[in-house]
């Protein structure tokens, strides 16, 4: 399956300061998720955003999804130190929620 | 609630042996479970799709004969390496799907290096 992309591939920010990322991918979706993985872990759930929808939030994340341009964004406001991982767009055509196709990630360090 | 376990968490084994990964769902019945491996600082790849009671579904290039997924009940699927060498050394990451839930619960993975 054709992975999306992801930019920056690496990111370093100064805790309080932003954290956009971004993702583009090749096909028509039902849903974007976006997922947080530290290292060597397995991957926490952060927001679902579907094909119907331009943006969502949930706390300190934005989530924005262009389908004209197939491009998603997430942004992490006042970043913490604790923030600091890599980040992955997924994608599902399925309608299922469950059969993804994974970005390249971003990887995120928010140093103090 | 939603909870994946996955066993072991890391594992080293011998070239030519085979090894055997768990993942369970412990507070529901997954019906679909999927496994992905990822190698260092890359994403991951979806090696195939398990639906319990039946055979898997393999993503294109992933050996079935390789990678043997079991499905059996509907907490746990297997995954297990047969003959491994070196070049399967990776993390595996499997996640389930129960009936009537939307998306999926991701386990904590399992570090498999063969020496």
């Amino acid at each position: 399956s054709q992975q999306g992309e992801e930019d920056p591939q690496a990111l370093s920010i100064q805790e309080g300061e932003n954290a956009t990322m971004n993702c583009s991918y090749k096909t028509s979706i039902n849903n974007l998720q976006w997922y947080r993985q530290n290292s060597g872990r397995g991957l926490v759930h952060l927001i679902l955003i579907r094909s119907n929808e331009r943006e969502k939030h949930s706390g300190r994340l934005r989530v924005t999804l262009d389908t004209s341009k197939k491009s998603s964004s997430l942004l992490i406001t006042a970043s913490r130190a604790a923030d600091t991982a890599s980040y992955f767009c997924a994608t599902d055509n399925t309608g299922t929620a469950s059969k993804l196709t994974f970005g390249t990630g971003t990887r995120l360090q928010v140093t103090l | 609630g939603a909870v994946v376990s996955q066993h072991p968490s890391w594992v080293i084994c011998k070239s030519g042996t085979s090894v055997k990964i768990e993942c369970r769902s412990l507070d529901f019945q997954a019906t679909t479970m999927f496994w992905y491996r990822q190698f260092p600082k890359q994403s991951l790849m979806l090696m195939a799709t398990s639906n319990e009671g039946s055979k898997a579904t393999y993503e294109q290039g992933v050996e079935k004969d390789k990678f043997l997924i079991n499905h059996a009940s509907l907490t746990l699927s297997t995954l297990t390496v047969t003959s491994a060498h070196p070049e399967d050394s990776s993390f595996y990451i499997c996640s389930a799907r129960g009936q009537g839930r939307g998306r999926v619960t991701f386990g904590s993975g399992t570090r498999l290096t063969v020496v």
